[in-house]
């Protein structure tokens, strides 16, 4: 069962405008979230989180929003760039699993010039 | 270096072999991550280390997989009797707490060492 989905496996997006990425969640002991992008062949690089007592985090031009009672969580780049295109995963842990993380299938976001 | 270091970058071997992947992680991260990523899919957890134990090991998919991290800084994932099924990206993270709780700890990458099994 995957317990963290990303539905839109690529989302494409003109340089300088919003890109708006999901994530969905059904295991409500998941308080903790974050985000990674990850780059061709490279590891996954931390880009922002969020604890389950706030509803919004915001980082420069990146901005985490969780919706908990719809166990929903998006990400805002703002304004986008070119060098912001890579892959995304969404990332959860909480209750008795702090530790591990469980990571969606990913996001891949092209932006262009 | 200053990041998580794994060897070898790549490995090609032959269904049934022995493989082991190793994971140099950031010095002073106490805590350790092995993770699975098939193509086209997000990370799958596989173990993580807190100091030299095991603090879990749920995401060993079978009793082929096994892992150590004798002296609490570098690990070695082992696979016995590998399959088909185990070509993917295997990587490892570190970092300085555990992630989530109160003392979020932020994973740090390697860039991971690809298996392929023929």
């Amino acid at each position: 069962d995957q317990q963290v989905k990303q539905n839109s496996p690529s989302l494409s997006v003109q340089e300088g405008r919003i890109s708006i990425l999901n994530c969905d969640y059904t295991n409500s002991m998941f308080d903790y979230f974050l985000w990674y992008k990850k780059y061709p062949a490279e590891g996954p690089t931390f880009l922002i989180s969020i604890s389950s007592i706030k509803d919004k985090n915001e980082d420069g031009r990146f901005t985490v929003f969780l919706n908990k009672s719809a166990k929903h969580l998006s990400l805002h780049i703002v304004p986008s760039q070119p060098g912001d295109s890579a892959v995304y995963f969404c990332a959860a842990t909480g209750g008795t699993s702090y530790g591990k993380l469980t990571f969606g299938q990913g996001t891949i976001l092209t932006v262009h010039p | 270096g200053a990041g998580v270091s794994q060897t070898p970058s790549n490995k090609v071997t032959e269904k049934g072999k022995y493989v082991e992947l190793r994971c140099d992680p950031i010095s002073g991260h106490t805590a350790l991550y092995w993770y699975r990523q098939s193509l086209g899919q997000g990370p799958e957890f596989l173990i993580y280390f807190q100091g030299t134990g095991a603090a879990d090991d749920s995401g060993l998919p079978n009793d082929r997989f096994f892992a150590v991290r004798p002296e609490g800084s570098v690990s070695t994932l082992k696979i016995q009797r590998t399959e088909r099924g185990d070509s993917a990206v295997y990587l490892c993270a570190s970092s300085l707490n555990l992630a989530g709780g109160a003392n979020t700890g932020e994973l740090f990458f390697g860039e991971g060492s690809r298996l392929t099994v023929l």
